[in-house]
């Protein structure tokens, strides 16, 4: 596609249900990463992606967070048990490759509202 | 960590006129990259401006241009000439050259255009 898409765009679910967030990010980019937007605040990291490498989850704030991704295509973000401090935007980016010294641009996708009654 | 702080948690601006959005960082770190984003209502993250700590020369792209001062640890965004399609939140962003890939945001400037 053109560029990062995610869906839903706009979730709301009950205190601890699980709900599930999808990232489609752009062709050809290796480098995959999930962040949170809280009300008011910057964005958060969460977890990174990288080719075929271990995920870097050194952001994920509990073990209900987990995100996997298949080869380089779609990641789907899982929170389990869901609670109300996990209301906010998540947005996932993608860049080509990703690595320390690149200067890869981030491209960023819509986000996906979440809201936690 | 490094941190990154925008002081201005509102600004703003008449159409046409120039602007200028402040952000300082903490990091001892001697190489890295420093990114302004803007986000419109529509929620989606826009690459602004990009500058290498490395260099010297303050980037440009049409109407915006930083101010870096390397040892102040600064990197303010001005906007000139603006239009009303300027009005967003605008996030400064850090990002280590040598380990993690993870930008650090800023909390945010959100940017008013008045006619």
């Amino acid at each position: 596609g053109a560029g990062v898409s995610q869906s839903p765009s706009n979730k709301v679910t009950e205190k601890g249900k699980d709900v599930e967030l999808r990232c489609d990010p752009i062709s050809g980019h290796t480098a995959l990463y999930w962040y949170r937007q809280r009300l008011g605040q910057g964005l958060e990291f969460l977890i990174y992606f990288q080719g075929n490498s271990a995920p870097d989850k050194s952001g994920l704030p509990s073990d209900r967070f987990s995100a996997e991704r298949t080869g380089e295509s779609v990641s789907t973000l899982t929170i389990q048990r869901t609670q109300q401090e996990d209301s906010a935007v998540y947005l996932c980016a993608s860049s080509f490759t990703g690595t320390s010294r690149s200067t890869d641009t981030q491209y960023f996708g819509p986000g996906t509202r979440l809201t936690v009654l | 960590a490094q941190t990154v702080t925008q002081s201005q948690p509102e600004m703003s601006v008449q159409e046409a006129e120039t602007v200028t959005l402040s952000c300082t960082y903490d990091t001892s770190e001697s190489d890295y990259y420093l990114f302004w984003y803007k986000q419109p209502p529509s929620r989606q993250m826009i690459l602004v401006i990009r500058q290498e700590a490395y260099k010297q020369q303050n980037a440009t792209e049409n109407r915006f241009s930083v101010n870096f001062q390397k040892a102040a640890k600064s990197f303010s965004l001005k906007i000139s000439d603006s239009q009303l399609g300027d009005a967003a939140m605008y996030f400064c962003a850090y990002r280590s050259a040598y380990s993690g890939y993870a930008l650090n945001f800023g909390k945010g400037t959100s940017l008013l255009v008045t006619p």
